[in-house]
């Protein structure tokens, strides 16, 4: 059991440039997140999801695009890189029904540095 | 929108000393308060408070919500230096969204 796993662990990238964050949990989670935090700051919600083919943005969502095709991945895709994306990437699932929801699990997380 | 303010935003003790960090938020559609832990990598979970827990205890980690004062407190004793950490206020809303503030960042010294 890995709990939720990403990759890649660290990444730089030239401006206008595009890349896919990987993220994946074998825990049978319904619920999936993903979430950015720049120096001294807390967390904020990029993009979450509810079930497979289910996304929807969260609080800072411009410049990055979701799909979930499967319970199990979640990857998140910049399509034009810009500076202000250099951040920690970090995902996160949690396993919610009728009511009841689990706490969210986070993953090591991925550093974006956008040069 | 959602708003959930940490104080202080770092501070430092020594071995031994008692830490009290404080999470205030403004929230609608409020379901439940978290706190995490997060050293070097990912968050770790702490704690769940909700309106049916209210005060949570975990050997020398303790929380309390305050659902009139909108608020809640985290209190570690007798602190050791790997209790040194970012610690993370969330609230969770209804529709299972997060809502973290910037965090308390602690430093215990030997």
């Amino acid at each position: 059991n890995a709990g939720v796993t990403q990759t890649p662990k660290f990444r730089i990238l030239k401006i206008g440039q595009s890349m896919t964050l990987q993220c994946a949990q074998d825990m049978n989670h319904n619920y999936m997140y993903w979430y950015r935090q720049d120096p001294g700051m807390g967390l904020k919600l990029i993009y979450y999801s509810v079930g497979a083919g289910i996304t929807d943005k969260g609080e800072v969502p411009n410049g990055y695009n979701v799909s979930r095709s499967t319970t199990e991945d979640f990857p998140l895709r910049l399509e034009l890189a810009a500076p202000s994306q250099t951040s920690v990437y970090f995902c996160a699932s949690s396993y919610a029904l009728g009511g009841n929801q689990e706490t969210q699990y986070f993953g090591p997380g991925t550093r974006l540095l956008v040069l | 929108e959602d708003k959930v303010v940490q104080s202080p935003l770092s501070l430092v003790v020594h071995e031994g000393d008692t830490v009290t960090l404080n999470c205030s938020y403004e929230v609608t559609n409020f379901r439940s308060l978290l706190w995490y832990k997060q050293e070097k990598k990912a968050p770790t979970f702490l704690f769940m408070l909700t309106s049916s827990g209210i005060e949570k205890k975990s050997g020398r980690l303790s929380s309390i919500l305050d659902k009139k004062e909108l608020s809640s407190i985290l209190n570690i004793t007798a602190t050791q230096t790997g209790d040194s950490a970012i610690y993370l206020c969330a609230v969770e809303t209804n529709d299972y969204k997060l809502s973290f503030g910037a965090g308390t960042t602690v430093t215990v010294r030997a």
